[in-house]
């Protein structure tokens, strides 16, 4: 019934590791979105995908790799990873104009900590 | 980028009491949303307002909008423990949203 879910939910791994985060969506949303969310709280957006294509490319290290294989999925990448990395990265899905009075749907997080 | 600020950064009240929140941004809208977050946890919609609109309520929640000023508030009355939690104002442009830094929201019993 879930409808944004992310995993893992925990992800702690060695600096210079390659890891994925996968993200699915059932609500049908056409647009989906990864967002990185830091110690001190704020949250910056990094991708989105509508239908499968890139949308916005925020500055982010090319480090970081996002995949839509459809627009249910949108899996995030991160080559070599580093201490600076460690955050909690959101999905997140929306209609097409992202203007429903449901907003955006969030998944529940995935706690990176690169030691 | 960060779009917007948020002001208080931090408010701290008796339940009962009303909570205001402020949201200042600085690029065109279609529309503005605000969101809760509870520690540890994901992101809850709160409530979306579109441009052309001013004011709009969900239950406890009163949000208004000045687009001259650039300015949303988000009014929560007869605030409850159950409250308490960060409160984050976002702005959407066409499927581009962003957010301010939020307002991390204390309710004492």
């Amino acid at each position: 019934d879930t409808a944004v879910s992310q995993t893992p939910k925990y992800l702690v791994t060695q600096m210079g590791n390659d890891k994925s985060i996968k993200c699915e969506q059932n609500l049908g949303h056409d647009t989906m979105y990864w967002y990185k969310q830091d110690s001190k709280k704020f949250l910056k957006i990094m991708f989105s995908y509508n239908n499968k294509e890139l949308i916005i490319n925020e500055t982010v290290p090319n480090r970081f790799s996002p995949k839509s294989p459809d627009k249910a999925h949108l899996n995030l990448h991160i080559n070599s990873l580093e201490l600076g990395d460690s955050a909690v990265y959101f999905c997140a899905s929306s209609p097409r104009g992202g203007g429903s009075v449901y907003g955006y749907t969030f998944g529940s997080g995935t706690r990176l900590t690169v030691v | 980028s960060q779009q917007g600020e948020e002001d208080p950064q931090a408010l701290s009240i008796q339940e009962g009491e009303n909570a205001t929140m402020n949201c200042s941004y600085k690029t065109s809208i279609n529309n503005l949303q605000w969101y809760r977050q509870n520690s540890g946890r994901g992101l809850v919609h709160l409530i979306l307002i579109r441009s052309n609109e001013r004011e709009k309520h969900s239950g406890r929640l009163r949000v208004t909008l000045d687009t001259s000023k650039k300015s949303s508030s988000l009014l929560i009355t007869a605030s409850r423990a159950a409250d308490t939690a960060s409160y984050f104002c976002a702005t959407d442009n066409n499927n581009d949203m962003r957010f301010g830094a939020g307002t991390r929201l204390t309710v004492k019993p």
